[in-house]
């Protein structure tokens, strides 16, 4: 089954400990991307890749770093979460050919105390 | 400012009837408009894409129009049903920044 996922679905963490977010996807994807969702902000914009090796900054990057090192996985990476990156977190992946729809994870709420 | 308007009402609509949701945008010319529902603690669901030079597009019981003069983009669920109660969200690719902007999304309720 073609699909994008995600670990883990919660995670609860304590201020400052560093912490990686997973994504893979299965359907050999050249884009990928990184949102948060939160109450009356809506999805916004971590990072995304346009490919192997290629990362960018979405509209909120701070706080977080990712990398793509193969095709199929682009970690989010907290090196020092805050109680202010306390969110539900979605990866996305899209192919080629401009105008397609994005394939989204199912989510991982994370929590920071 | 560049900005993705979506009615932050819900929509409370009887079963059977035709749910018309909509999507109002200033300050972009986006290549594309894409349509997605999402349900609590999931993630969206592609439903449908509509490019900038079409003016409607349909899908099943789903039909999304596009008019780039209003700067709008309405989607309808035509019979509607209990189970396509969800947040539905509008997305504008612009093609000047190669991002995918969401709105925040407008919550249908389907009674029975």
């Amino acid at each position: 089954e073609a699909q994008v996922t995600q670990n883990p679905r919660y995670l609860i963490t304590v201020t400052g400990k560093k912490l990686t977010v997973t994504c893979s996807q299965n359907m050999n994807h050249e884009y990928m991307s990184w949102y948060r969702q939160d109450p009356g902000l809506g999805l916004r914009q971590i990072y995304y890749s346009m490919n192997v090796e290629v990362t960018d900054k979405g509209d909120v990057p701070e706080g977080y770093k990712v990398s793509r090192k193969e095709k199929r996985n682009f970690p989010l990476i907290l090196e020092s979460p805050s109680p202010n990156q306390t969110s539900l977190y979605f990866c996305a992946s899209k192919g080629t050919g401009g105008a397609i729809g994005y394939t989204f994870g199912s989510g991982t709420r994370l929590t920071v105390v | 400012s560049q900005k993705i308007e979506q009615n932050s009402e819900a929509l409370n609509i009887q079963e059977g009837k035709t749910a018309t949701l909509t999507c109002n945008y200033t300050n972009y010319s986006p290549a594309y408009l894409q349509w997605y529902r999402q349900d609590p603690g999931r993630g969206p669901v592609f439903l449908l894409l509509i490019r900038e030079n079409e003016k409607e597009k349909r899908k099943e019981r789903l039909k999304v129009t596009f008019d780039t003069t209003l700067k709008q983009s309405l989607f309808h669920i035509t019979a509607s049903q209990p189970a396509d109660s969800a947040t539905y969200l509008c997305a504008l690719y612009s093609s000047n920044t190669g991002k995918l902007i969401f709105g925040q999304g407008t919550t249908l309720q389907v009674k029975p």
